[in-house]
């Protein structure tokens, strides 16, 4: 069964610093791997996702993310956070099997110091 | 293009009693899915309808949940009777067809608090 563990609940970074959010998973095969960001009172939003190829992908709002197989991780980035950034995060794994059935990790809540 | 609606976007309940929520997908998009997300964690998939037809229902919990999606294009999400473990957002999602290549499109959830 495909798993996905972020081991951080919470992190606090200050505005103009980077930033990297961890997601380990786990998955038999070549993993569909997705990041969503939350906003209060709001739906999930696809920020960026890798299915094959270059392991370092871009999404939108200045994100990026690196697959590397060997550590089983997709840790998302980005260089300089903004204070509206402050959000939910969430890391999945989705499986061709199973008709695009996506597996969420618990999700971590970055806040924005000024 | 218009998103994924739902409502309502906030329901309070007594235990016992029944609650439905309903969602109209992005025009054109065959797949459907219902989310529960409880406080603190992802989302959790309760159901999944390509087109009018259920793809994975194994996590739903037949004996108190239901989903119908008649006609292929919207869908309601009863429950019936909740209990307090209920209080959750449910989430609805949609994408163009089945298949992990296919992105999904949130709506804004539907927060549910049993009392």
């Amino acid at each position: 069964a495909q798993s996905v563990t972020q081991p951080d609940i919470h992190i606090t970074v200050s505005e103009g610093a980077s930033l990297e959010l961890r997601c380990n998973y786990s998955y038999g095969a070549t993993p569909y791997l997705f990041w969503y960001v939350q906003s209060p009172g709001q739906g999930l939003q696809l920020l960026l996702k890798y299915f094959s190829g270059d392991t370092l992908v871009q999404g939108i709002k200045g994100f990026e993310a690196e697959f590397k197989r060997s550590q089983s991780s997709f840790n998302l980035r980005k260089p300089s956070v903004h204070w509206s950034d402050a959000a939910e995060y969430f890391c999945a794994v989705g499986s061709n099997n199973a008709g695009n059935m996506l597996t969420f990790g618990g999700g971590t809540r970055l806040m924005v110091k000024p | 293009e218009a998103g994924v609606a739902q409502s309502p976007r906030y329901k309070i309940i007594e235990k016992r009693q029944s609650v439905a929520f309903w969602c109209n997908p992005i025009s054109g998009h065959a797949t459907l899915y219902w989310y529960q997300q409880i406080l603190g964690q992802g989302p959790k998939l309760l159901i999944q309808f390509q087109n009018n037809g259920v793809v994975d229902d194994s996590q739903l919990p037949k004996d108190r949940f239901s989903a119908e999606r008649l006609k292929g294009v919207d869908s309601t999400l009863k429950i019936q009777p909740a209990k307090l473990e209920d209080s959750a957002v449910y989430l609805c999602a949609s994408s163009l067809e089945s298949g992990a290549i296919y992105e999904q499109y949130f709506g804004p959830g539907t927060r549910l608090t049993v009392t």
